[in-house]
């Protein structure tokens, strides 16, 4: 069975830019999380698409947004980007997102906002 | 709001002992779970231990454990003959309970990297 995966696995880009990360979850899964990792403010929580519903949402600015796709698939964009975006996405897919169920993650991908 | 706290940013442990790594977390729910993950150096996350809050019985997985303390808000995950393979960043995690969806969100520690000598 094939795991989370992650596309682009690094990036870089400008400041001002736009950027669109993507996440294919474990076949079956529906529920897809979003954290961004940084070294000052650890990982955080963006968001959570179950369904192709937003279900949860963390405290980022509307530069950040999402959305799910009907075979689960998920795409994650930050636009006009700025400095402190600089940071490791992860996605994590799982079958209900909730509880004690197991949240797999992908590897990540890094964006480099220069 | 939920809150984790790793205050050991680095740990070392010669290879074949245990090693205890530290994690509390403050919470006003009943209903919740607690997770260690380990982060190697590919960046995957990967689940190491859960534990439920209503379960006194400690998890284990192999070599794993975790002393859970839920009076005290503790939960630390104690690893047994230590191998270079376990060399990596953990990070304790919490989510709540409730109803489906309700908050799915998993809230991390800050992490503690865990070196092995061999």
């Amino acid at each position: 069975k094939a795991g989370v995966t992650q596309t682009p696995r690094y990036l870089i880009k400008t400041r001002g830019q736009q950027v669109t990360l993507s996440c294919s979850p474990i076949s079956g899964h529906r529920s897809v999380s979003w954290y961004q990792q940084t070294p000052g403010q650890g990982l955080q929580f963006l968001f959570e698409y179950f369904s192709e519903t937003q279900r949860n949402k963390g405290n980022f600015p509307g530069r950040f947004s999402g959305r799910q796709f009907s075979n689960s698939r998920s795409e994650m964009n930050v636009s006009t980007l700025e400095l402190g975006d600089s940071a490791l996405y992860l996605c994590a897919s799982s079958t209900e997102g909730a509880g004690g169920t197991e949240a797999f993650f992908g590897q990540g991908t890094r964006l480099t906002v220069v | 709001a939920q809150t984790v706290t790793q205050s050991q940013p680095e740990m070392s442990v010669q290879e074949a002992e245990t090693v205890t790594l530290s994690c509390t977390y403050d919470t006003s729910e009943s209903d919740y779970y607690l997770f260690w993950y380990k982060q190697p150096p590919s960046r995957q996350m990967i689940l190491v231990i859960r534990q439920e809050a209503y379960k006194q019985q400690n998890a284990t997985e192999n070599r794993f454990s975790v002393n859970f303390q839920k009076a005290a808000k503790s939960f630390s995950l104690k690893i047994s003959d230590s191998q270079l393979g376990d060399a990596a960043m953990y990070f304790c995690a919490y989510r709540s309970g409730g109803a489906r969806g309700a908050n799915s969100k998993l809230t991390f520690g800050k992490g503690i990297t865990l070196s092995v000598r061999p």
